[in-house]
């Protein structure tokens, strides 16, 4: 299993530019979601997903559109960068361990700087 | 919203010294997971606590649930260097679908 997978690994954008961030998993989790992480302030939800076809918002989803057709894939989507989305991006996944108990794993990380 | 505290923010010992740190909240979780995460990379679980007064060990490592399910500790016991990165403590929400995650501690064990 490769887990977590996450492109791309690093990226540089101008403000205004648009870009997708691909995230997929092949552990068959319902759960997926995203997080930014910026210095002094853990990790921030973003989107979240808890199957195909159903997505919410997080704490901070402005700026952000995801979408969920498969079990696997749960791409982020950047629709007009800004300085203030230069952050570092992660993807994860999980499962119920049966007492409503989410194991998340976590992907590699997109580190993303928007000029 | 749910907020979490870690405390310290920074943590600088000297390898076979022994530490603890802490994670806060006024709010009650569900459950609490304990991350590590080294450079460049994503989070990785240690532990999930679930019942308050809830202790579990992971070698050198113990953790607690407080009695109220607001906080939770990590004892390191004989650091070693490969304990080294930020530790981040995560609470599940009152709905079981979204965890909030507190700010981190970095450790950075010497040799």
């Amino acid at each position: 299993n490769a887990g977590v997978t996450q492109t791309p690994k690093f990226q540089v954008l101008k403000t205004g530019q648009s870009m997708t961030l691909q995230c997929a998993q092949d552990m068959n989790h319902e759960y997926m979601s995203w997080y930014r992480q910026d210095p002094g302030m853990g990790l921030r939800l973003i989107h979240y997903s808890v199957g195909a076809g159903i997505t919410d918002q997080g704490e901070v989803p402005n700026g952000y559109n995801v979408s969920r057709s498969t079990t696997e894939d749960f791409p982020l989507r950047l629709l007009s960068a800004a300085p203030s989305q230069t952050s570092v991006y992660f993807c994860a996944s999980s499962y119920s361990t049966g007492q409503v108990i989410y194991e998340q794993y976590f992907g590699p990380g997109t580190r993303l700087t928007v000029t | 919203t749910q907020l979490l505290e870690q405390s310290p923010q920074f943590l600088s010992i000297q390898e076979g010294e022994n530490l603890t740190v802490y994670c806060n909240s006024s709010s009650v979780f569900s459950s609490l997971q304990w991350y590590r995460q080294e450079p460049g990379e994503g989070p990785v679980l240690l532990v999930t606590v679930v019942t308050g007064g809830e202790v579990k060990k992971l070698k050198r490592l113990t953790f607690q649930f407080g009695d109220a399910r607001k906080d939770s500790s990590l004892h390191i016991t004989a650091a070693q260097t490969g304990d080294t990165g930020l530790y981040l403590c995560a609470g599940e929400d009152n709905y079981g679908q979204n965890f909030v995650f507190g700010p981190g501690t970095r450790l950075s064990v010497l040799p």
